[in-house]
């Protein structure tokens, strides 16, 4: 089956890190761009950064530059967000996604993210 | 970074009825707009890309059209399963940017 499972989520403390993962099946994860999505509680979709095939390029949203990492091991058909210095701004349901030129057309079921003291 | 304005931010309407959601990007796009659909708990999904391309799998009831800073999407028939929110997306220019959603709602 084609999917993406996203992990990793959880409760963090401001100023905590956190790393989420997203596992891909049924398909060569690593022959297309991918993206993090977030939707923050009873909000809209927030794109947050994406990476190419082979990992050599990479774009973020301006809130989250220098903070979030975004990267991919072909090996393990996985994407990953390292999340540093996390604000309450930041919680969120996390998504996964796999693009085609840059259209999600297929998306993990989300990870929950809820940073607070 | 281009802004996605969505109208209405919601709407009721009964099944049967034609439903039509406007998205304004605040700058030229050409035709890099895409639309999703997201039920409550559920992750988005993909409707229409390219502005008026229907997605595979998609039922042909969902429509799409315009170019440079005016998109719609229309639904000809609402459907029970249709009740949700839409979400447009473009992908002109980095950041890619959603607009603010239209919650579809059962008269």
């Amino acid at each position: 089956e084609v999917q993406l499972v996203e992990s990793g989520g959880g409760l963090v403390q401001p100023g905590g890190s956190l790393r989420l993962s997203c596992a891909a099946s049924g398909f060569t994860f690593s022959s297309y761009w991918a993206s993090w999505v977030r939707q923050a509680p009873g909000r809209g979709l927030e794109w947050v950064a994406n990476i190419n095939q082979d990992g050599g390029e990479k774009y973020y949203v301006d809130s989250v530059k220098g903070r979030f990492t975004i990267s991919r091991d072909t090996a393990k058909n996985s994407l990953y967000l390292q999340m540093n210095s996390l604000r309450a701004e930041d919680t969120a349901v996390y998504y996964c996604a796999r693009e085609l030129v840059w259209v999600f057309g297929l998306w993990g079921q989300g990870t929950l993210v809820s940073v607070s003291s | 970074a281009i802004q996605l304005t969505q109208s209405p931010s919601s709407l009721s309407a009964s099944v049967g009825d034609r439903v039509i959601i406007t998205c304004r990007a605040s700058q030229g796009i050409s035709s890099a707009l895409a639309w999703y659909q997201q039920k409550p708990g559920k992750a988005p999904e993909l409707l229409i890309y390219e502005a008026s391309s229907l997605e595979s799998g998609v039922p042909s009831r969902f429509s799409g059209s315009g170019s440079g800073t005016d998109f719609t999407l229309t639904i000809s028939s609402l459907q029970p399963e249709d009740f949700a929110t839409y979400y447009c997306q473009q992908f002109n220019s980095y950041p890619l940017t959603f607009g603010g959603g239209t919650k579809v709602e059962i008269k």
